[in-house]
């Protein structure tokens, strides 16, 4: 079984300061994790995704996350927030099987991402 | 890059008619798709997934003959709200994914509201 526990339900920072967006999983296997962004009533964007390669992923807009095993953590973060940057904020995890198909993804509560002018 | 297209993006219905929300893979075959609903200011929770030309398989809870889910080739899969009931009012949003270029590509969604 998987599952994903995002800390924050609500970050809020000033424009032009760094942003960190918290996430843990719990997986069986060796998991692959995701960030999605979703504007409001929008679909949602990838913004990076880690599947066994390299621990430190970068994203787009200058996001990217750490996978550390050890922590079973994905954190998030961005050196320095945009007005844009203002949107909900999932961690994701899919437990499938090395080689095997596509299992659904279980999402986070998600993390309500408020900048400050 | 993959692209899914998912219509309508919204719709509004009356109680008791059924509701088909499409969802195709542009420029891809989906091996699986996934069909995914969110509550407002909540997460997206999986409803079901479904491989091309099998039955769906629905996660607990959720009512099969409710959400009639059809994968009838590897580009489109769509969902039948049937019978739909103010509390069937939410985001849908499909998901597409496909082994040759590994990764979940989302549609932009479908609000419904049942009235």
């Amino acid at each position: 079984a998987q599952s994903v526990t995002q800390l924050d339900s609500h970050v809020s920072v000033s424009e032009g300061t760094p942003v960190l967006l918290r996430c843990n999983y719990s997986s069986s296997y060796s998991p692959s994790l995701f960030w999605y962004v979703q504007h409001p009533n929008k679909g949602l964007q990838l913004l990076l995704k880690y599947t066994s390669a390299a621990t430190l992923v970068k994203g787009i807009n200058g996001f990217e996350a750490e996978f550390k095993k050890s922590e079973t953590s994905f954190h998030l973060t961005k050196p320095s927030a945009h007005m844009s940057d203002a949107a909900e904020y999932f961690c994701v995890v899919s437990d499938h099987v090395s080689g095997g198909g596509a299992d659904g993804l279980t999402f986070g509560k998600g993390t309500h991402l408020i900048i400050q002018p | 890059g993959a692209v899914v297209s998912q219509h309508p993006s919204w719709v509004i219905c009356k109680s008791g008619t059924s509701v088909k929300i499409e969802c195709r893979s542009l420029d891809f075959q989906a091996t699986t798709m996934f069909w995914y609903r969110q509550f407002p200011k909540q997460s997206l929770m999986l409803m079901a997934t479904s491989n091309e030309g099998s039955k769906a398989t629905y996660e607990q809870g959720v009512e099969k003959d409710k959400f009639l889910i059809n994968h009838a080739s590897l580009t489109l899969s769509t969902l039948t709200v049937t019978s739909a009931h103010p509390e069937d009012s939410s985001f849908y949003i499909c998901s597409a994914w496909a082994a040759t270029n590994y990764g979940y590509t989302f549609g932009s969604g479908t609000r419904l509201t049942v009235v």
